[in-house]
């Protein structure tokens, strides 16, 4: 099994460009979420999604919109990038009644 | 709301020396507590976790860490740290199953012989 993968590993924006994150799991898991990591600040949450079709806001929702069309794929995405989005992005995931997460690689944005 | 404090940024120790990494955290209901690592350029890897039952928890590598439900603590301990240990060390909380995490601001151990 793969687990929970990430692409791209790497991306530099320019300021008011859009892009796409792709986050895919194979394990089944109804539970997905997408945080950012920021240092000195841990990693907060951006979305989360309980299921297919279903998505909510996290702590840090501003500036992003996710999708979950199909149960092992989330979609993060930026509409009009900010350098203040320049973070790494991690993609996780998780069964219904379990507290243990699974993380992606993350995803290096950077935007000028 | 509940929050997650790691009482130190940066952590140095000697190969082979004890450590431990404080981890404190508030809330007034029960709580389930996690530590995870981050290596290099990696990937969050759980390292442990208490949900409930024994206070000590033992994880991967050597570490272990004890429930202080008075104390509203969790600390991170390895009785010998190894060479291979340098990493980002992240302490969270989760209020329930399938909820975020809330993660503390993380602690960076390194380790010179």
């Amino acid at each position: 099994n793969a687990g929970v993968t990430q692409t791209p590993k790497f991306r530099v924006l320019k300021t008011g460009q859009s892009m796409t994150l792709l986050c895919a799991q194979d394990m089944n898991h109804e539970y997905m979420y997408w945080y950012r990591q920021d240092p000195g600040m841990g990693l907060r949450l951006i979305h989360y999604s309980v299921g297919e079709g279903t998505t909510a806001k996290g702590e840090v929702p501003d500036g992003y919109n996710v999708s979950r069309l199909k149960k092992q794929n989330f979609l993060l995405g930026l509409e009009s990038a900010a350098p203040s989005q320049t973070s790494v992005y991690f993609c996780a995931s998780s069964y219904v009644f379990s507290y243990e997460q699974y993380f992606g690689p993350g995803t290096r944005l950077t935007v000028t | 709301a509940q929050s997650v404090t790691q009482l130190d940024s940066q952590v140095p120790v000697f190969e082979e020396a004890p450590v431990e990494l404080r981890c404190n955290y508030s809330s007034s209901v029960s709580v389930y507590l996690f530590w995870y690592v981050q290596y290099p350029n990696q990937g969050l890897q759980l390292l442990l976790k208490y949900l409930s039952g024994s206070t000590l928890v033992k994880g991967i590598n050597g570490f272990e860490a004890e429930f202080n439900k008075s104390q509203t603590s969790f600390h991170l301990r390895k009785p010998s740290v190894h060479i291979s240990d340098p990493a980002e060390y992240f302490c969270a909380v989760s209020k329930q199953a399938g909820t975020a995490l809330i993660f503390g601001k993380g602690t960076t151990l390194s380790v010179s012989s």
